[in-house]
């Protein structure tokens, strides 16, 4: 069973700091991974899908990079900005089935 | 233009009631899903339909039972509610199973009391 691991929890930053989040799943077996955005007393929102054939995924400031024998992912978001806090979920999508796995998110905090 | 929209955003309800949910989608997408997020955050997936044909069902009380009148709609009806469905659920759809990005819908928030 699939499961995906994110740390930290919680990361507050001031703003201009670079970010970087981490993911780690167990079973390197995978279709894709996925990072989304969610925000409070929101949906997800996608922002970067990297194919398992992938190392990385680049749009704007975001970054994300893909392990897969190791099985790990890293977003790093570059020079952060208060409107960048929310929390950020890792989803992988497995090659044995249809089921994406969440991790429970690392929170996020950019301190004006 | 709304991508994927749920009715209805908040449900406050009896222990017992029997409630639904509905989901639509505008993006002409072949797959839907039913995710629930409970308190820790946590989202696990409930159902997945591809073409109207129910894939995944995961191991959720048969209570919930999903309904998919056409691709473009997937209703959730919740039978003889219980405290612990108080969640967060997520309705979301994808051009195919997995391999393309997701899309959630606002979500509903279920409170059962």
């Amino acid at each position: 069973k699939q499961e995906v691991t994110q740390i930290p929890a919680a990361l507050s930053v001031p703003e201009g700091e670079n970010l970087v989040l981490n993911c780690s799943f167990t079973d390197s077996a995978i279709y894709n991974l996925q990072w989304f955005r969610q925000d409070p007393g929101k949906g997800l929102t996608s922002l970067l899908l990297i194919q398992s054939s992938q190392r990385e995924q680049t749009s704007g400031r975001l970054n994300a990079s893909l392990d897969k024998s190791s099985g790990r992912s890293t977003l790093y978001i570059a020079a952060s900005q208060p409107g960048d806090s929310a929390t950020y979920l890792c989803a992988v999508g497995p090659s044995n089935d249809y089921k994406l796995s969440f991790g429970a998110g690392t929170t996020v905090t950019v301190r004006a | 233009d709304t991508a994927v929209s749920q009715t209805p955003k908040y449900l406050v309800t009896q222990m017992g009631n029997d409630k639904s949910i509905k989901c639509e989608q505008n993006l002409g997408h072949d797959t839907m899903y039913w995710y629930k997020q409970d308190s820790k955050k946590f989202l696990k997936i409930m159902f997945s339909y591809n073409n109207k044909e129910l894939i995944i069902n995961e191991t959720v009380p048969n209570r919930f039972s999903p309904k998919s009148p056409d691709k473009a709609h997937l209703n959730l009806h919740i039978n003889s509610l219980e405290l612990g469905d108080s969640a967060v659920y997520f309705c979301a759809s994808s051009q195919d199973l997995v391999q393309e990005t997701q899309y959630f819908g606002p979500g509903t928030r279920l409170l059962v009391l």
